[in-house]
Parts: C-alpha cells; structure tokens; sequence
C-alpha cells in the first residue's frame, strides 16, 4: 500500500515569509510525528497527533511554529516569519498508535531552504 | 527528559568485516529502542527493534544488544557489503506515554570493497 508521503519535496522561501508543509500519513495510521533534521544532524521531535488531538507538543522550538491534523489524516506543519535557522528537511511518521509501540514510518521529508 | 548519545560518529570498515555502533540512555523507564538506517537523500527506514523485555534480537546479518542496567543498547552488522553503507541513528522511546522517539546523533558507516 501506498506510504507516507509528504508535500512539497523542496521548499525555498525567503526570510519572514510563512510556509506550509504536508503530511498524508499511511490510511488507518491514528498516530502522527513530525520530526525535523537539520544539515548532518540526528531527527529532532516536534509535535505529535493521536487523532487529531496533540497532546504532545513540546518539541516546537517556538511560537512561529504550529501544526494542525484534520479528520484523523492530513496534517499541516505551518512555520511563520520564517528565520534562516529553520532550514532543514523536516519529516512526518505515522504509526498505527492507539496504546502499544508500533513502528513509526517515514515520509521522504520536506526541505525547506529560508534564504 | 531523555537523552541518547551514539558512537562513533564515523566508523569505516572493510567489506566482510563487522561494525558495532552503541548508544547510551538516561531514562531508566524507556522500554523500546529501534534503529533507522537512512541512505543520503532518503528517508529513515526502520531496521530492527528491541524491547525492554529481551537482551538480544537478531535478523540475519544485524543484531542488536540491550543492556538495561547499564542503560545502553548496541547495532552490530556481521558480514558488511557496500549497500550498508549509510547513517544508523538509534532511538528510544522515554517514559510518558506518546511514542515519541528520542534520537542519537548518528553514525555515518563507510563500507569499502
């Protein structure tokens, strides 16, 4: 079946302009993430979904930051005022959830140059 | 909150020798630890797991090893081949219920034929 997949591959905005990111998880999968990892670096979490519940958002580096989910599926990473040190690839996983571990999947990742 | 730390940060091997990359944990209560193999410009993909409830697990060529005790878990790969070549990030899971992973650094494995 199809994976996880993410939109846009690549993304260049310039400085202070606000971006959005897509994510369209694996159908049936209630848990989402979104991770970011900048040039060279390991993943970073961001933000977590049950449903469209985040009870977890305590890796946002800061208020420019936010995320939404609608319908259980979709999820929208939206950045404002973007800054130079928010380029990097940022990256969605899904993962069936609902209680247990189950493995996370990964999109290919958006990256996003702030130039 | 959890922190995970993995060495090397590098590691080069000839092809048919083995490589063992180990991560360290500080959150006692974490009770899964998956590794990610992820080739340059792709995206992570899971290669194995371990729980808290066993102290190895093996699939053909790579095993991983859990020390709870000492809170650290290790990647070993026997018989390495060019296309393993890539960076493996550990993870764990921390106490607190919503599965986020915590991620080490990296290591950037170099096969050489």
């Amino acid at each position: 079946g199809a994976g996880v997949s993410q939109s846009p591959s690549n993304k260049v905005t310039e400085k202070g302009k606000d971006v959005e990111l897509r994510c369209d998880p694996i159908s049936g999968h209630t848990a989402l993430y979104w991770y970011r990892q900048s040039l060279g670096q390991g993943l970073e979490f961001l933000i977590y979904f049950q449903g469209n519940s985040a009870p977890d958002k305590s890796g946002l580096p800061s208020d420019r930051f936010s995320a939404e989910r609608t319908g259980g599926s979709v999820s929208t990473l939206t950045i404002q005022r973007t800054q130079q040190e928010d380029s990097a690839v940022y990256l969605c996983a899904s993962s069936a959830g609902g209680g247990g571990i189950y493995e996370q999947y990964f999109g290919p990742g958006t990256r996003l140059t702030v130039t | 909150g959890e922190n995970v730390e993995q060495h090397p940060s590098t590691l080069s091997v000839q092809e048919g020798d083995s490589a063992v990359i180990k991560c360290t944990y500080s959150d006692s209560a974490s009770n899964y630890f998956p590794w990610y193999k992820q080739e340059l410009g792709k995206r992570p993909q899971l290669i194995i797991d371990i729980r808290s409830n066993v102290g190895e697990k093996k699939d053909q060529r790579i095993a991983v090893t859990l020390n709870k005790t000492a809170k650290h878990f290790s990647l070993h790969i026997t018989e390495t081949q060019p296309e393993d070549s890539a960076v493996y990030f550990c993870a764990a899971i921390p106490s607190g219920g919503y599965n986020k992973l915590i991620f080490g650094a990296g290591t950037r494995l170099a096969v050489h034929p």
